[in-house]
């Protein structure tokens, strides 16, 4: 089963920063957050993990709370091909990767 | 450079018959996992295979078995097919090198398997 809980859905304004959460409080210490988004009919793509510490790349940053039992993934200025499926989750390196039903992420133009 | 490629895209049985899919991996992978990937669900772990073997293996039962090459490409194949076999199944690959493996699993864009 899944470690997390995400929102069913949410909606950002195009150009707006797109701000999703997600809730671990379970995890452990050997756990990492990782981020992938499913865009329609294409397979699951990678786009950020992290530990303990605030992570940023070309994609996106992730927040992770002090206690680590939660975390935000944070798209600067969303735009329409942001529109997907975002899963959080959290996993021992080396393990397989457990999807839940995620967020559904609408850009609104 | 090619990602991770699966054949065939789309692809029709009936109940009770057999299906193989297949997958390659992205270039200097050697890791390959599948998944199965229901309508309006997350992708769920079927298994994963590494040096030719199942390494790790979801909730899945034996009618889903698998294969892996030398040249690391994998086959999924299913027997006495069900109605709720009809889903979207997604082949991922990975490197693995050293301590820090498994980082990341790029995807195919799966197959879509219809049973009758």
């Amino acid at each position: 089963d899944a470690k997390t809980t995400q929102p069913t859905s949410m909606d950002c304004a195009e150009g707006r920063a797109a701000n999703l959460p997600c809730n671990h409080s379970t995890i452990s210490g050997n756990e990492y957050v990782y981020w992938y988004r499913q865009i329609h009919s294409q397979g699951p793509q990678y786009i950020i993990h992290g530990l303990k510490n605030n992570e940023t790349n070309e994609m996106a940053s992730l927040i992770i709370t002090e206690d680590r039992k939660s975390s935000t993934l944070i798209l600067p200025h969303a735009t329409l091909r942001d529109t997907a499926v975002y899963y959080c989750i959290v996993r021992v390196r080396d393990d397989k990767i457990i999807f839940g039903k995620g967020t559904r992420l609408h850009i609104l133009p | 450079d090619a990602g991770v490629t699966q054949s065939p895209t789309h692809l029709i049985k009936t109940r009770g018959q057999q299906v193989t899919l297949r997958c390659f991996p992205k270039s200097g992978h050697d890791t390959v996992s599948w998944y199965q990937q229901a309508l309006g669900q997350g992708p769920q772990f079927i298994f994963q295979y590494y040096e030719e073997e199942e390494r790790q293996r979801g909730n899945f039962p034996d009618r889903f078995s698998g294969h892996q090459f030398p040249n690391y490409s994998s086959e999924l194949n299913v027997n006495a097919l069900l109605l709720g076999d009809s889903a979207l199944y997604l082949c991922a690959s990975s490197p693995r090198t050293g301590p820090t493996t498994n980082e990341k699993l790029f995807f195919g864009s799966g197959t879509q398997l219809s049973v009758l």
